[in-house]
C-alpha cells in the first residue's frame, strides 16, 4: 500500500529493554522525522533525515538512536528504555522544503 | 530560535457556531506556518499551509487561516463548527531551510449539539 505506515502500532516493554520502531515510507521522499507526542507537550522532534546515511538530531534525542541505511525506511531504537519513554511515536516524511509532511498512524509504547 | 503558542489547550463550542483557534509564532526568519488536525487515534493531517503569497490561505473541510505579520499571529477559523470537526489541532511553524516543524501543544476542539 501506498504511504506511510509504523510498526508495530502498540508495544508495552520493561524498562532496560531495547526498542525499535519501525517506519516505511513508499514516496521516496528524501526526508523522515520521528516525532514524540506527549499530554501537554504536543509534537517534539526526536530526529530527522535528510537522505540515506544522513541523520540529525532535533530537540530531545537523549536514549534514542537511529539508521536510515535505506531511502524508504527510518528505525528509531531506545537502546535501553526508560519509563520517561512512554510516549505515542509518529513518523512522517517530505520531499524537503516546504512540502507537506505525511504522518503514519503512530506506535503507542508504554515502558513499564 | 522559533517556537508556537496555541492559546487554549481546550475549546468548546456549538454546532454551527464560528470555530476560532489561536497561534502567534515567534520567528527569527519568515516563517511557514501550518494546521494539522489529530482525530482519536490517528496521525495528523495537513489542514493548510502558508508559505508566501495570499496570506489568507483556505484549506479542507471549511477551514481557513491568516497570516498576520505583524501580530505574529496565523489563527484558524471555520463559519459554522460541525460535530465531526471535533478533534485536535495543531499549530507549526518552520523557517526557510529548515526541515522540521516546531509544534503548538494544541488545541482540543468540542462540538456539542
Amino acid at each position: 500500500d501506498a504511504g506511510i505506515t509504523q510498526s508495530p502500532r502498540y508495544k508495552i516493554t520493561e524498562t532496560g529493554r531495547q526498542v525499535t520502531l519501525m517506519c516505511h515510507q513508499t514516496w521516496s521522499h528524501s526526508y523522515m522525522f520521528w516525532y514524540r507526542q506527549d499530554l501537554g507537550h504536543g509534537l517534539r522532534l526526536i530526529y530527522y533525515s535528510a537522505a540515506a546515511d544522513i541523520t540529525d538530531k532535533g530537540e530531545v534525542p537523549d536514549g534514542y538512536v537511529v539508521s536510515r541505511s535505506k531511502t524508504e525506511n527510518f528505525p528509531l531504537t531506545l537502546e535501553s528504555a526508560t519509563r520517561s519513554q512512554t510516549s505515542v511515536y509518529f513518523c512522517a516524511s517530505n520531499g524537503g522544503g516546504t512540502d507537506t509532511q505525511y504522518f503514519g498512524p503512530g506506535t503507542r509504547l508504554t515502558v513499564l | 530560535a522559533q517556537s508556537v503558542t496555541q492559546l487554549g489547550s481546550h475549546v468548546s463550542v456549538s454546532e454551527g457556531a464560528l470555530v476560532l483557534l489561536r497561534c502567534n509564532y515567534s520567528s527569527s526568519v519568515p516563517p511557514y506556518l501550518f494546521w494539522y488536525v489529530q482525530y482519536p487515534n490517528q496521525g495528523l493531517q495537513l489542514l493548510l499551509k502558508y508559505t508566501t503569497g495570499a496570506t489568507l490561505v483556505k484549506g479542507i473541510n471549511g477551514f481557513e487561516a491568516e497570516f498576520k505579520k505583524s501580530e505574529t499571529s496565523f489563527h484558524l477559523t471555520k463559519p459554522s463548527a460541525h460535530m465531526s470537526d471535533a478533534a485536535e489541532y495543531f499549530c507549526a511553524v518552520s523557517g526557510e531551510g529548515e526541515a522540521a516543524l516546531i509544534f503548538g501543544k494544541g488545541t482540543t476542539l468540542s462540538v456539542s449539539s
